[in-house]
């Protein structure tokens, strides 16, 4: 079973249209993050969480909105969805520990806004 | 100027080469290393990470760090078909939240 869940693997939309994006892990860690792939710009950290009452902006946050429901869940919303929106969205999780914060990559959803 | 470049290729070569990827940075505060795969649609997987300079073996992989040069590479040995993958280098320091990633380096082995 994998670790880190995405939901819905695929989704196309129009302009306007409101989108959640899910992301479920069992690896028990306490950290969870949202990135966007986009060819030539590599992965961009949209938002991440540290605990359940703790939420931070990334880098392209504008445009998005998290919500952390418990440990193992965290998800992403789409207000209004614009085209320049349509990307590889992927979920990671991490633990800190004493030498890396590494993360683990959800399987991904790709999202098309028309 | 990104805190982190990478080329992104393609990079294309035969069974049994040795292959060389490259990222390089800016920021010196950078002390944890790390080269992720991402094979198509699926999400990336850490392949390998380093802390501070020297190298590091797993297998037919090698990580290697020079800190003077804001320099990594990830060497992979005996290249194989199924290492056609995006190689995606990032990086970290322990004062930061947030892993800075390369754009990836698209790699194809033909048999």
């Amino acid at each position: 079973d994998a670790d880190v869940t995405q939901t819905p693997r695929n989704r196309i939309t129009k302009t306007g249209k409101r989108i959640m994006l899910e992301c479920s892990q069992t690896k028990g860690h306490d950290r969870m993050y949202w990135y966007r792939q986009d060819p030539g710009l590599g992965l961009r950290l949209i938002y991440y969480s540290f605990d359940v009452k703790d939420i931070n902006k990334g880098e392209i946050s504008d445009g998005y909105s998290v919500s952390r429901q418990a440990q193992a869940k965290f998800s992403l919303s789409l207000e209004s969805a614009i085209p320049n929106q349509t990307a590889l969205y992927f979920c990671a999780t991490s633990y800190r520990d004493s030498s890396t914060d590494t993360q683990y990559f959800g399987p991904g959803t790709r999202l098309t806004v028309l | 100027q990104k805190e982190v470049e990478q080329d992104p290729g393609p990079l294309s070569v035969p069974e049994g080469a040795i292959v060389s990827l490259n990222c390089t940075y800016s920021n010196s505060a950078f002390q944890y290393f790390m080269w992720y795969r991402q094979y198509s649609r699926k999400g990336p997987e850490l392949l390998m990470y380093t802390y501070s300079s020297g190298n590091k073996e797993d297998g037919r992989f090698t990580a290697q760090v020079d800190k003077s040069s804001k320099y990594i590479s990830l060497f992979i040995r005996d290249s194989q078909p199924s290492d056609s993958a995006t190689y995606l280098c990032a990086m970290t320091s322990y004062n930061t939240d947030k892993l800075i990633f390369g754009t990836g380096t698209r790699l194809q082995v033909f048999p």
